[in-house]
């Protein structure tokens, strides 16, 4: 079983339309929990992270962690032809920092 | 130049050639390192550095030979690699002080393609 678990998709929704992205985990030791979007052509850039359980809410975007599932989730609200992007979920412990876990992403495409 | 910046972009070489990937990061960070990413799979960590001293290695072949010399340089040198080495190499850097989270900042990567 893979440490994270992320589906690949492609994920394809109109403009404006409201995205839910998904990682499930299965080490219970995991407390930082990130989102990198990554560009055709680029290397990942952080957007939102969050420390254990809750939620957190920037502009369109909102990451909720549910450590009792072992869920977390990316919201994109009034989606744009700019969020097309791969969404990659990626978490670490407390005692691991540097040493990130990332789900294999899911690519995603808005369509204007 | 800011952020964290690779070169080559592109490399192609054959099983036989040696030859090396740069990073080079503009944040002041203390902590850089090498991922790999291939296709249909997750980011790989592949090294470690911290304030010039490797403190990961995910059980990566001695193909693969890191290099620190300070902060803000990385090298990836490589040699007699395989086919299913073909990847984006993916360099980043990240404070290394203080509790985490120890955000990673990631440059654009060097595509390689093994022949």
């Amino acid at each position: 079983q893979k440490e994270v678990e992320q589906d690949p998709g492609p994920l394809s929704v109109p403009e404006g339309a409201i995205v839910s992205l998904n990682c499930t985990y299965s080490n219970s030791a995991f407390q930082y929990f990130m989102w990198y979007r990554q560009y055709s052509r680029k290397g990942p850039e952080l957007l939102m992270y969050t420390y254990s359980s809750g939620n957190k809410e920037d502009g369109r975007f909102t990451a909720q962690v549910d450590k009792s599932s072992k869920y977390i989730s990316l919201f994109i609200r009034d989606s744009q032809p700019s969020d097309s992007a791969t969404y990659l979920c990626a978490m670490s412990g407390d005692q691991g920092a540097q040493k990130l876990v990332f789900g294999q992403g899911t690519r995603l495409t808005i369509n204007p | 130049e800011t952020g964290v910046t690779q070169t080559p972009r592109h490399l192609v070489m054959g099983m036989t050639n040696k030859k090396s990937l740069k990073c080079e990061q503009h944040l002041g960070h203390n902590a850089m390192y090498w991922y790999k990413q291939s296709a249909k799979k997750p980011l790989e960590l592949m090294f470690v550095y911290n304030f010039k001293e490797q403190t990961e290695n995910n059980s990566v072949p001695s193909r693969f030979s890191p290099e620190c010399p300070n902060s803000s340089h990385l090298f990836l040198h490589l040699h007699t690699l395989q086919p299913e080495d073909s990847a984006l190499y993916l360099c980043a850097s990240s404070h290394g002080q203080g509790g985490p989270p120890d955000t990673q900042y990631f440059g654009p990567g060097t595509r390689l393609t093994v022949l």
